[in-house]
């Protein structure tokens, strides 16, 4: 039973252009969203997260859109660099004790 | 202080054999996670301390695998009579207890293979 789905195992996109990745869930009591970034032999390090009350979030070039009512929510990143480059993973917490149920990843691929 | 350490960074046992891991976190973070990462998926709970207490662990920590984080600073993963089926990245995480964006640094992990 995957809570948290992320369809496109990889994605690949043009230097400057704007990367779309995106993230279903199907439990309606998730409360909080991140999204995670991962390089090879790395731990995932946190990139942007958003709270349930809000639809967007924005940090630099990331920014994190959620739509509750579709329990779906999308990270861009504009303009896409070589160094992002990594998977990326969504996570949602369902209670308070800060457990994470995680999507299974989207390689991104940033094409010079 | 330099994060996460988890140790050994990769392993390689029989099946059958008991494995431990190891994992400091940073320092003033009183939360510490074990998650399970097989290839092409996410990351999966295994267990979480605060401070010294162990306060949940998943279902899919079996009699097998136990975890102790015996004074509240390092903690120990122990997987016993190993299987091919444990083979997987085991990622340890540390946290502030009351940092609402979980504020997860995660170590860069201890790969297992199980031969």
């Amino acid at each position: 039973d995957q809570q948290v789905k992320q369809n496109s195992p990889s994605l690949s996109v043009q230097e400057g252009r704007i990367s779309i990745l995106n993230c279903d869930y199907t439990n309606s009591m998730f409360d909080y969203f991140l999204w995670y970034k991962k390089y090879p032999a790395e731990g995932p390090t946190f990139l942007i997260s958003i709270s349930s009350i809000k639809d967007k979030n924005e940090d630099g070039r990331f920014t994190v859109f959620l739509n509750k009512s579709a329990k779906h929510l999308s990270l861009h990143i504009v303009p896409s660099q070589p160094g992002d480059s990594a998977v990326y993973f969504c996570a949602a917490s369902p209670d308070s004790n800060y457990q994470l149920i995680w999507g299974a990843g989207t390689k991104l691929i940033i094409k010079p | 202080d330099t994060g996460v350490s988890q140790d050994p960074r990769h392993k390689i046992t029989k099946r059958g054999q008991n494995v431990t891991f190891r994992c400091d976190p940073i320092s003033e973070h009183n939360r510490l996670y074990w998650y399970r990462q097989t290839l092409g998926q996410g990351p999966e709970f295994l267990t979480y301390f605060q401070n010294e207490a162990q306060l949940e662990k998943s279902r899919l920590l079996s009699d097998r695998f136990s975890a102790e984080r015996p004074k509240g600073s390092f903690s120990t993963l122990e997987i016993q009579r190993t299987e091919q089926g444990d083979s997987a990245m085991y990622l340890c995480a540390s946290s502030l207890g009351q940092s609402k964006n979980y504020g997860y640094t995660f170590g860069s992990g201890t790969r297992l293979t199980v031969v």
